[in-house]
């Protein structure tokens, strides 16, 4: 069974670069899709990006100019940095497989990290 | 980026009662549409991906339907567990995006 689970900080300074971690077990980091989504609280759900190799990247428009993915494949993880945060950016982040079923199908999520921006 | 609506917001009903919530996107997905199911507190767990396919080990109880811009989703007797906020999400564009999401109680 595959598992997912983000890591990093749970509370950023605005201004400062957010950056998480997601680490894939029980399964292989290569041949799938990854994302990122987010979640402020008791709203919806927002798409940051997704990767297939580092250099294989799509970025929502709307987070574009802050935002960069990389993949460790060796480390079965990989990672998002979101810069200069502001208390717009207050939600819980996760990561996401896009599956056999197809890049956009998320078939399996990480529990989530709440990021708080506050100084 | 394509949009999705989704009706009702949010709604009530009785154990065994049949539920039907809309999606609509604002341009033709054909059938590159799927379903979450998010209880508080929890991440969204896929239901049903490519409008009807019904991911393995997902109650039959729960369908879709649809292509194009009109999609349901249906719940056929509610169950106390299925108490969360329902979402669809399209694929057909490469930017994904969801619907606002339908709250699901039980009376």
């Amino acid at each position: 069974q595959v598992q997912l689970q983000e890591s990093g900080p749970g509370l950023v300074k605005p201004s400062e670069t957010l950056s998480l971690t997601c680490t894939v077990s029980g399964g292989s980091i290569s041949s799938f899709y990854w994302s990122w989504l987010r979640q402020p609280a008791g709203k919806g759900l927002e798409w940051i990006g997704r990767l297939y190799t580092s250099a294989s990247v799509l970025y929502n428009p709307a987070l574009m100019s802050r935002v960069t993915m990389s993949l460790d494949t060796p480390k079965n993880q990989f990672s998002l940095k979101l810069t200069s945060m502001t208390a717009a950016d207050t939600a819980v982040y996760y990561c996401a497989r896009g599956g056999p079923y197809g890049s956009g199908v998320l078939d399996f999520w990480g529990q989530g990290i709440l990021v708080t921006v506050s100084s | 980026d394509i949009q999705m609506t989704q009706s009702p917001s949010s709604l009530s009903a009785s154990v065994g009662d049949r539920v039907t919530i809309s999606c609509q996107a604002s341009q033709d997905i054909s059938n590159y549409l799927n379903w979450y199911q998010q209880k508080p507190g929890e991440a969204p767990k896929l239901l049903i991906f490519d409008a009807s396919n019904l991911k393995t080990g997902v109650p039959s109880r729960f369908s879709g339907s649809g292509s194009g811009t009109d999609f349901t989703f249906t719940i056929n007797s509610l169950q106390p567990e299925d108490i969360a906020t329902y979402y669809c999400q399209q694929y057909d564009n490469p930017i994904f995006t969801f619907g606002p999401g339908t709250k699901v109680d039980v009376k």
